[in-house]
């Protein structure tokens, strides 16, 4: 079975800390996502990684960056952080970029909830 | 532009009744269709998918979906539904593409509660 693991389950951070969310997956995907998730907005799409060292930013961006130095690695970054950044943070991966639709399954992580106080 | 729509934040069903959870889209082309399940302090899990072919797809848990490509719609279903069945529910389209990918688009989800 395909593992992606988010580091914390619960983070309490303060403003204006910088933040490292840590997501890594145990089968050579080579696309990983971002989201967070909010009551009555679903997930919305914050970064995504089709390759290491390549990063495309989602639907909500700002306030976030990302790191990719490893294939099996995904690092989203509040570079200061703020309270309106609570939330749930879910991590994901999915096979390849270009592969055909029915192997194109998103895999996610347990989720992290992070309180900014 | 791509979407698609939940339109009931809460599903209640007693045990061993149908259930339905709503889904319309909206895409330009072919549309590419999910349903996740997320359970309670847990991410979310894949049950089934349309790609192509045979309107009624079947998924994990006796779950199946019904493509209405009339309606624009995507509706999850099962013909008993037990209490652990009680989660959020997540439709999703397959959205515009990337460089060289593709990028899902979610519904804002449906809590179904099922009552023993």
């Amino acid at each position: 079975d395909v593992k992606v693991t988010q580091s914390s389950r619960y983070l309490v951070k303060r403003t204006g800390e910088k933040v490292f969310l840590e997501c890594v997956q145990d089968m050579d995907h080579e696309n990983m996502f971002w989201y967070r998730q909010d009551p009555g907005l679903g997930l919305r799409l914050i970064y995504f990684s089709y390759d290491v060292k390549m990063k495309e930013k989602g639907d909500i961006p700002e306030g976030y960056s990302v790191s990719r130095e490893k294939k099996e690695r995904f690092s989203l970054i509040l570079e200061s952080a703020s309270t309106n950044q609570t939330s749930m943070y879910l991590c994901a991966s999915s096979l390849t970029a270009t592969a055909e639709l029915a192997k194109n399954i998103q895999y996610f992580g347990a989720g992290t909830r992070l309180s900014v106080l | 532009a791509q979407s698609v729509a939940q339109p009931e934040d809460q599903v209640n069903v007693a045990e061993g009744n149908p259930l339905t959870v709503k889904c319309t889209y909206s895409v330009s082309g072919n549309p590419y269709l999910f349903w996740y399940v997320q359970y309670p302090n847990r991410g979310l899990q894949f049950l089934l998918k349309y790609i192509t072919g045979d309107n009624l797809v079947k998924g994990s848990y006796g779950f199946e979906a019904e493509f209405n490509k009339s309606q624009t719609s995507f509706h999850l279903k099962k013909p008993s539904a037990l209490v652990s069945d009680s989660a959020l529910y997540f439709c999703a389209v397959r959205g515009k593409i990337w460089t060289g990918g593709f990028k899902t688009i979610f519904g804002a989800g449906t809590r179904l509660f099922v009552k023993a």
